[in-house]
This record gives structure tokens, C-alpha cells and sequence, in this order.
């Protein structure tokens, strides 16, 4: 059971939006910790996709977009493409653990 | 441009050590104020942060791994390492070296570089 909760899985059709909630507490995304977003192809290292909720590194599409609120975090993305299948993964901090930590990874689907 | 590169042993033994390296090129692991991190993945399952080493050697580690764990850091050759002992079963997952971005205390910044990842599989 992971401390941030993502659902399983999300769909879309090329073109369409979708997001990607993250759930947390009030000991991690509550605290006010950053969160932030990778996204995984299946055999390859994650890549960064956002940092500190809202932050796009260098070469990400602005289809790409954070936001937080409470304790909560979403991502979305808009004009799917076939290439966003992949899955996806939040990160924050935690207090009580004094570490990292991830959610439980979103798969992506586009249909 | 900074690469990272993880190298050692792809099978343990259960109940034995596993021991890997991460190799820092393009850079000195010790010239910028990075936090350099060994994360893995389970087959199948998400990502766990496993520890995190600053080049002064400070070192801070998962509280459910903490008791296995060594994180360590050689700048003179440049590389840091992740030491698990008595490894089982659970054990086995591919584990990534990444570096994080450097403006925020351990583990609470995003990792902005990975390395391409090496599999670790625990026998009985």
C-alpha cells in the first residue's frame, strides 16, 4: 500500500484530456511538501515530467501540467497521443517516514 | 552533461549481500550540491526510494530498509553505492541510481537524472 494514492489506471482518445490524481496527508502533500510527476515506459528509467506541483523541466510539452490542493496533487494532460501511454508516478515527502515517497503508478492508456 | 550508470552483480544469493554501483560522468559527483539516490522497482509494482547520499557523505535511508542499507560515496572515483544485507525474495527489483535537482533537502526534491537501471534478482 503506497502512502500517495493513484488510481490504476486512466484512459483517453488521441486528442482528448486526462488526469491523474494523487492522494496523500496531511504528513506529506498536506505538509506542503512538493509533489512531482515521472512519467515510465515500460522497460526504460522514469523521466521527469513536473517538479515542486507545477514545473515543467526543459523539453516538456506544455501539454503537461500540475497542480495541488490540500492534500492532493493532479496531472494532466491535454491532446493525447499515442506516445503518453506509459505509466505515471507522483513523488512527495513524507514527515513521519523522514523520506521519499512515490505513489502506487498510473497506467495510461490511449485509445 | 551528467550520466549515471549502474553496475554490479544481476543475481544474489538469499540471505547474502547485494551490492551495486552508480558511476558519475560528465561531472564531479562532489562539485554541485546534488543528492544522489538509489531507487527501485519490484517486477511489475511502483517505485520505492531506498536512500539518499549527500558527497559529504551524509546519508539519509528508507525507515523500513534503514536497518539493511548502506549508502556510501568515493569522490575520488567518483561513484556512490547501495548496500542491502541479508537480502530475500522481496528483494528482487530493478534498481536505479538518479541524482536529484540539488534545491532541496534529501529526498523532497525530484529526481531530474536516472540511470538506465539494472536488475537484481535474489535466489534461494
Amino acid at each position: 500500500q503506497s502512502v500517495l494514492t493513484q488510481p490504476p489506471s486512466v484512459s483517453g482518445a488521441p486528442g482528448q484530456r486526462v488526469t491523474i490524481s494523487c492522494t496523500g496527508s496531511s504528513s506529506n502533500i498536506g505538509a506542503g511538501y512538493d509533489v512531482h510527476w515521472y512519467k515510465q515506459v515500460p522497460g526504460t528509467a522514469p523521466k521527469l515530467l513536473i517538479y515542486s506541483n507545477i514545473h515543467r523541466p526543459s523539453g516538456v510539452p506544455d501539454r503537461f501540467s500540475g497542480s495541488k490542493s490540500g492534500t492532493s496533487a493532479s496531472l494532466g494532460i491535454t491532446a493525447l497521443q499515442a506516445d503518453d501511454e506509459a505509466d505515471y508516478y507522483c513523488q512527495s515527502y513524507d514527515r513521519s517516514l523522514s523520506g521519499s515517497v512515490f505513489g502506487g503508478g498510473t497506467k495510461l492508456t490511449v485509445l | 552533461q551528467l550520466q549515471l550508470q549502474e553496475s554490479g552483480p544481476g543475481l544474489v544469493k538469499s540471505s547474502e549481500t547485494l551490492s551495486l554501483t552508480c558511476s558519475v560522468s560528465g561531472g564531479s559527483i562532489s562539485r554541485f550540491s546534488y543528492f544522489w539516490a538509489w531507487i527501485r522497482q519490484p517486477p511489475g509494482k511502483g517505485l520505492e526510494w531506498i536512500g539518499s547520499v549527500y558527497y559529504r557523505g551524509n546519508t539519509y535511508y528508507n525507515p523500513s530498509l534503514k536497518s539493511r542499507v548502506t549508502i556510501s560515496v568515493d569522490t575520488s572515483n567518483n561513484h556512490f553505492s547501495l548496500t542491502l544485507n541479508s537480502v530475500t525474495a522481496a528483494d528482487t527489483a530493478f534498481y536505479y541510481c538518479a541524482k536529484d535537482r540539488g534545491y532541496q533537502q534529501a529526498g523532497r526534491d525530484a529526481f531530474d537524472l536516472w540511470g538506465q537501471g539494472t536488475a537484481v534478482t535474489v535466489s534461494s
